[in-house]
């Protein structure tokens, strides 16, 4: 069974501050994505990253997936209370046969006025 | 095209009923799945489908769930004699690829069971 581990798992913090958020497995992944979730919502894709060591850029949002392709990072600058939402990893497993995600149980991210 | 449709959004039902759900995926996404979440989890996949054919379905998926999706375009999924555990949001997403490069996802059916 593969698993994604976030951190943290809750993240509050003021307006204008930088953040990082991490996704870990001891698993390989053939891309990994990011979605963020707003409540009573369903997630929302925001970038997939295919290539070991790859970083993607979103206006102020960077992510990065690890060379090993096992774990990715997610850093925002100047956070927004607009920012505010559950930010959910999920890694698409390798080889044929499954196509099932594999998601984190998410970092809740609450980005104060 | 709206995105990915799901009805209803919430549904609040009595333990022991049947009740099915509705989803209508993006019209040129051949893929579609279904995924569930509970409160503080991720969401956690319960099955596939390419056209109409159901390619891949989960342990979770009990002999109470079924999924069909007749003529590759809707899909239904139905609980037969509901528990209180069944109570979570039903997801469903729609792609053109299998999985690799993210899902457009519906806002949800929000299942009670009382």
């Amino acid at each position: 069974t593969q698993l994604l581990e976030q951190s943290p798992q809750f993240l509050s913090i003021q307006e204008g501050e930088n953040l990082t958020v991490y996704c870990n497995s001891s698993s390989v992944f053939s891309s990994l994505q990011w979605y963020r979730q707003e409540p009573g919502e369903g997630p929302v894709l925001l970038v997939t990253v295919v290539t070991g060591g790859e970083v993607k850029k979103l206006k102020r949002l960077t992510f990065q997936f690890g060379d090993a392709r096992k774990d990715s990072s997610l850093h925002i600058t100047a956070a927004q209370p607009g920012d505010t939402g559950l930010y959910l990893c999920a890694g698409a497993p390798t080889g044929a046969g499954s196509y099932q995600l594999t998601f984190g149980k998410g970092t809740k991210l609450s980005v104060i006025p | 095209d709206t995105g990915v449709s799901q009805d209803p959004r919430h549904k609040i039902t009595k333990r022991g009923q049947n009740v099915t759900f509705r989803c209508d995926p993006i019209s040129e996404h051949n893929r579609l799945y279904w995924y569930r979440q509970t409160l503080g989890q991720g969401p956690e996949f319960l099955t596939y489908f390419q056209n109409e054919a159901q390619l891949e379905k989960s342990r979770l998926l009990s002999d109470r769930f079924s999924a069909e999706r007749p003529k590759g375009s809707f899909s239904t999924l139905e609980i037969q004699r509901t528990e209180q555990g069944d109570s979570a949001m039903y997801l469903c997403a729609s792609s053109l690829e299998a999985g690799v490069y993210g899902y457009t996802f519906g806002s949800g059916t929000r299942l009670t069971v009382v």
